[in-house]
């Protein structure tokens, strides 16, 4: 079945550091990825999502990910972080044969101003 | 559209008392599912309807929890009788299948639930 991990668990970063969250997904076919983020005390948004073509998503407030089939992953980017930007970060793939979606363990990202 | 609409945003209850957490869909939406959400576990998936008929329930930790669908815009999930173990923040999802793809799933604030 279709599933992710992050194995990231707790991120600290600086601002204006670089970002760079893993995620990778289990083989099954037509692959759709998402990132959703969690800000603290608040719902899951999406970030961003890979259907199909440009292997190189760019989502909302400067985040990007790009699918790399060969290495099963679909990272999450950002070039520069921001102390708003701490919040914890979801990947995830719907469930092959079914419509549901999997989400990954998550990743807390705490950006220190 | 308003969005994924939970009530309450809050609760807290004593153990052995039922519960019942409230979702409203985005209009439209053929999907909707119920999450949860604790430290220990993480996102759980627990039940998820199509066209209001429950799909998958396998999430469901016991008995005790029963999920609802009665018309395309509303939907309860149930916890009779609670314990302090189902404290946690549930989460309401909706989305639209078009043509057996993916769309983003949309969620709701989420109900914070202490058992106590």
């Amino acid at each position: 079945a279709q599933s992710v991990s992050q194995h990231n668990h707790h991120v600290i970063l600086s601002e204006a550091a670089s970002l760079e969250l893993g995620c990778n997904y289990s083989y099954g076919g037509t692959v759709n990825l998402f990132w959703y983020v969690q800000y603290p005390g608040q719902h899951l948004q999406l970030l961003l999502k890979y259907f199909s073509g440009d292997p190189l998503v760019k989502g909302i407030k400067g985040f990007e990910a790009e699918f790399i089939k060969s290495k099963f992953s679909f990272n999450l980017r950002k070039p520069s972080v921001q102390w708003s930007d701490t919040a914890e970060y979801f990947c995830a793939v719907p469930t092959l044969g079914a419509n549901n979606l999997f989400f990954g363990t998550g990743t807390r990202l705490t950006v220190i101003p | 559209d308003a969005g994924v609409i939970q009530s309450p945003r809050h609760e807290v209850t004593e153990m052995g008392q039922e519960v019942t957490l409230r979702c409203k869909p985005i209009s439209g939406h053929d999907y909707l599912f119920w999450y949860r959400q604790t430290m220990m576990r993480g996102l759980e998936l627990l039940i998820y309807f199509n066209n209001n008929v429950p799909i998958d329930d396998s999430g469901m930790p016991e008995d005790r929890f029963s999920a609802k669908m009665p018309n395309a815009s509303f939907s309860t999930l149930k916890i009779q009788p609670s314990e302090p173990r189902d404290s946690a923040v549930y989460f309401c999802a909706s989305s639209l299948n078009r043509q057996s793809r993916w769309t983003e799933a949309f969620f709701g604030q989420g109900t914070r639930l202490t058992v106590v």
